[in-house]
């Protein structure tokens, strides 16, 4: 199979600070991440692309200070929502892919993240 | 550039009944396609992808999915809907970067599924 988790599932904090979500591929190596965001009954947004090792490239409009990420192996990247404000509480999914462009992506489950 | 459409919010079936859920695209090039779905509170589940080869694709729990390059479709079907199929579902493109195409995938709006009993 190939499986990604995420953790944690659900947070709660408060305004002001730092969350750091992380995503793991559980059977595989995951030379992409993907980092996206999604809205009550709405698509998936992506956020950014990271690759293990490098910086990853965020789509435009996706501040990079404020949603900082980081792939530093092949099974794990991280996003950190630092200094986080109500209209930061989202469902964030991450997603791997085994490699080549037309691999599908296998999707985490997703974390609910609620700021006060 | 690269888009998808899902032209229903909404799809009503009775249990038992064949399904579709509707999907077009927009893409330079050969497209690869998705389906995933998505249950509450839920990461998305892969359920079928075309990338080359026979138009008709098979995929898990049944469904499956029509790739009409005239059309830029590819619709997906279930012969016999569930209720545990009530979800919701996402098509995505990705195409060859290039020639206007980002090479991200990029989703629908989504199709909410309700089957009823």
């Amino acid at each position: 199979g190939a499986v990604v988790s995420q953790h944690p599932s659900r947070v709660i904090c408060k305004s002001g600070t730092s969350v750091k979500i992380e995503c793991r591929s559980l059977d595989f190596q995951a030379t992409t991440m993907f980092w996206y965001r999604q809205f009550p009954k709405q698509s998936l947004m992506l956020m950014a692309t990271s690759n293990e090792g490098s910086k990853a490239t965020y789509e435009q409009g996706v501040e990079k200070d404020k949603f900082l990420i980081n792939h530093a192996s092949l099974t794990l990247s991280t996003l950190t929502v630092t200094s986080a404000h109500p209209e930061d509480s989202s469902f964030y999914i991450c997603s791997a892919s085994k490699g080549a462009a037309y691999n599908e992506q296998f999707f985490g489950p997703g974390t609910r993240l609620t700021v006060l | 550039a690269q888009s998808v459409a899902q032209p229903e919010d909404q799809v009503n079936v009775a249990e038992g009944n064949p399904l579709t859920v509707k999907c077009t695209y927009s893409v330079s090039g050969n497209p690869y396609l998705f389906w995933y779905v998505q249950y509450p509170n839920r990461g998305l589940q892969f359920l079928l992808k075309y990338i080359t080869g026979d138009n008709l694709v098979k995929g898990s729990y049944g469904f499956e999915a029509e790739f009409n390059k005239s059309q830029t479709s590819f619709h997906l079907k279930k012969p016999s809907a569930l209720v545990s199929d009530s979800a919701l579902y996402f098509c995505a493109v990705r195409g060859t970067a290039g020639s206007g195409n980002t090479g991200k995938l990029i989703f629908g709006q989504g199709t909410t599924l309700q089957v009823k009993p």
